[in-house]
């Protein structure tokens, strides 16, 4: 059973663009989603995380929009660059804080 | 400083061969995990080792899988009678201690392929 649902799971958009990423969970005990960024033949790299205390962050171009109530989170890339294009992964780390739980990923494009 | 590292980055086999896959921690980190990435998915979790704890296995999908860490070194993840469905891509992360106050911290993998 997947815990963490991404969507959608591929999306173009063009430079200087808004980009956006959703991703919903089921279990109300996780309490740390970060979203992660993978480059082909690289590993998943850390680009920002939140808490659920908190219902935004923003670091640089990168937000993260939170909805504790109804269980969603999302991730807004603003000014879209072509640099930007790869693969990305929420996550959530589970209740016993020994793993984390990945969405299927989102492969955005951004056209020059 | 020195990232995750991990070895052999590329690994071809025989089905039915074991395999061995290596992974050295950035220094200092207690906490390590290994995932595993089928081509065009998320990361599955699979085990996690955190200093001298009992590791948590949960996410070994057969008992084909082992791993082991020495200390707060290297890790070695063991795959017995390899299968096709083994291919993937295998991860190891660390990170300080293993809650959400250290974030993951990730190699670039071994793409193991299984003929």
């Amino acid at each position: 059973q997947q815990q963490v649902k991404q969507s959608p799971q591929s999306l173009i958009v063009q430079k200087g663009g808004i980009s956006i990423i959703n991703c919903a969970y089921e279990n109300t005990a996780f309490d740390y989603f970060p979203w992660y960024q993978q480059f082909p033949g690289k590993g998943p790299a850390l680009l920002i995380a939140i808490r659920p205390d908190v219902s935004e962050k923003k670091e640089g171009r990168f937000t993260i929009s939170f909805n504790k109530s109804a269980k969603q989170f999302s991730l807004h890339i603003m000014d879209s660059q072509p640099g930007d294009s790869a693969t990305y992964f929420c996550a959530a780390l589970n209740q016993a804080g020994t793993a984390l739980i990945f969405g299927k990923g989102t492969t955005l494009s951004v056209s020059s | 400083g020195a990232g995750v590292s991990q070895s052999p980055s590329n690994k071809v086999t025989e089905k039915g061969k074991d395999v061995e896959l290596r992974c050295d921690p950035i220094s200092g980190h207690t906490a390590l995990y290994w995932y595993r990435q089928r081509l065009g998915q998320g990361l599955e979790f699979l085990i996690y080792f955190q200093g001298n704890s009992a590791p948590d296995k949960s996410g070994l999908p057969s008992d084909r899988f082992s791993a082991e860490r020495t200390g707060e070194s290297v890790s070695t993840l063991t795959i017995q009678r390899t299968q096709q469905e083994d291919s993937a891509v295998y991860l190891c992360a660390s990170s300080f201690v293993g809650d959400s106050n250290q974030p993951q911290h990730f190699g670039d993998g071994t793409r193991l392929s299984i003929l």
